[in-house]
């Protein structure tokens, strides 16, 4: 496609149950970044995949976070058993990527803004 | 470890006002790369520029210009002739060479009045 989509573009939840956020990136990006920006603040990294490298999870905030990525196409971010605290706006980004100093501009998607009540 | 620093949490300027965003940056890989994003109130992310380590030449575009200064491992990002609609929070960005670790600061939040 010719941006990176994300989707629901909000989403509502009630505390305990199980969400799942779909990124969808760019078309020939190999990397894909997920971000959680919670209000007011900065951009937190989540995690990273690179083609069929094992993902960096380093940023997952707890066992309650998990993410897929089938090839070099679609995310699902998922998150189990929300709280209140995984109130935010979960960023999808998305790059070219072929190695050394081939590090091209990122592109993000306009978010899901999810709300956990 | 990488960190990015951008000091200023708030900047409130009139228009027409010229106004620098600052960010400091640590990283010990000598191959990195520097980045702008724009947050207006709508929410998307929008990139503004990109700069290589090895690439410390000041770039200007329209009324954005990007002060980069390896010695002091800055890369300042300055508005000429502010609007109101510059208005955003800024965030700076830092990435190593394999790309597999962007960072940022936590923004700048710039308010420019008429």
């Amino acid at each position: 496609g010719a941006g990176v989509s994300q989707s629901p573009s909000n989403k509502v939840t009630e505390k305990g149950k199980d969400v799942e956020l779909r990124c969808d990136p760019i078309s020939g990006h190999t990397a894909l970044y997920w971000y959680r920006q919670r209000l007011g603040q900065g951009l937190e990294f989540l995690i990273y995949f690179q083609g069929n490298s094992a993902p960096d999870k380093s940023g997952l905030p707890s066992d309650r976070f998990s993410a897929e990525r089938t090839g070099e196409s679609v995310s699902t971010l998922t998150i189990q058993r929300t709280q209140q605290e995984d109130s935010a706006v979960y960023l999808c980004a998305s790059s070219l990527f072929s190695g050394g100093l081939a590090n091209y501009g990122y592109t993000f998607g306009s978010g899901t803004r999810l709300t956990v009540v | 470890a990488q960190k990015v620093t951008q000091a200023q949490t708030e900047i409130s300027v009139v228009e027409k006002e010229d106004v620098t965003l600052d960010c400091v940056y640590e990283t010990r890989d000598t191959t990195y790369y520097l980045f702008w994003y724009k947050q207006p109130p709508s929410g998307e992310l929008v990139f503004l520029i990109r700069r290589n380590s090895f690439d410390e030449q000041n770039e200007i575009s329209g009324r954005y210009s990007w002060n980069f200064q390896k010695s002091t491992s800055s890369f300042n990002f300055t508005i000429t002739a502010s609007q109101v609609v510059d208005s955003a929070v800024y965030f700076c960005a830092l990435s190593n060479q394999a790309g597999t670790a962007l960072i940022f600061g936590k923004g700048t939040t710039l308010s420019v009045s008429s």
